[in-house]
């Protein structure tokens, strides 16, 4: 877990505020991703991006943006958060292939 | 619509006893069959993998069995330990697929 790291750990915020998830990783994979894990539902993809120039919607992207500053770093944004998006999220990394995802430590984030 | 389909939801098994937690898929494209087992307040983590060219891959006392026609796959958990409690995750994914399909978790407990 220490090689992707993620922060905050914890966020409580308001229905309609801006939020932003930081991941920064030092494994030098090119591939990156954003999941929420909800009870029942598992980890389902936000977006992911497999270079800093390419950036792809997942399977849940309405309500999200996210910003790959380089290759380390890729963050997660709320631009208006609602209740429905109280979740734990993740941020993961893979080299090559897709196959073996690295995991960070994920950020419980509470919308009021 | 979930790709990868999984049971139970969750799991009590005495310490010693054999935990058995299945995954169901449809997509006959799937080739590639990881498990990764998540601790309290940790990333998940990959476990354990097989790929559908053997029926059965072991490590440990981790052993995943895979059944091609029924297009099924189980984690089978042996000699169980309070040390496994975790959730796990059934997950696949196929050549030039851009991410895993995760199943929707199994909360396993050993009781002591």
């Amino acid at each position: 877990d220490a090689d992707v790291t993620q922060t905050p750990r914890n966020r409580i915020t308001k229905t309609g505020k801006r939020i932003m998830l930081e991941c920064s990783q030092t494994k030098g994979h090119d591939r990156m991703y954003w999941y929420r894990q909800d009870p029942g539902l598992g980890l389902r993809l936000i977006y992911y991006s497999f270079d800093v120039k390419d950036i792809n919607k997942g399977e849940i992207s309405d309500g999200y943006s996210v910003s790959r500053q380089a290759q380390a770093k890729f963050s997660l944004s709320l631009e208006s958060a609602i209740p429905n998006q109280t979740a734990l999220y993740f941020c993961a990394t893979s080299g090559a292939g897709i196959e073996t995802q690295y995991f960070g430590p994920g950020t419980r984030l509470l919308v009021l | 619509q979930q790709q990868v389909k999984q049971s139970p939801q969750s799991l009590i098994v005495q310490k010693g006893g054999i935990s058995i937690i299945n995954c169901a898929y449809e997509n006959t494209a799937f080739d590639y069959f990881p498990w990764y087992q998540q601790f309290p307040g940790k990333g998940p983590a990959l476990l354990i993998a097989i790929r559908p060219d053997v029926s059965e891959k072991k490590e440990g006392r981790f052993t995943i069995s895979f059944n091609k026609s029924a297009k099924q796959f189980s984690l089978h958990i042996m000699d169980s330990q309070p040390g496994d409690s975790a959730t796990y995750f059934c997950a696949a994914s196929y050549s030039g697929a851009n991410n895993l399909f995760f199943g929707t978790g199994t909360r396993l407990t050993v009781i002591p």
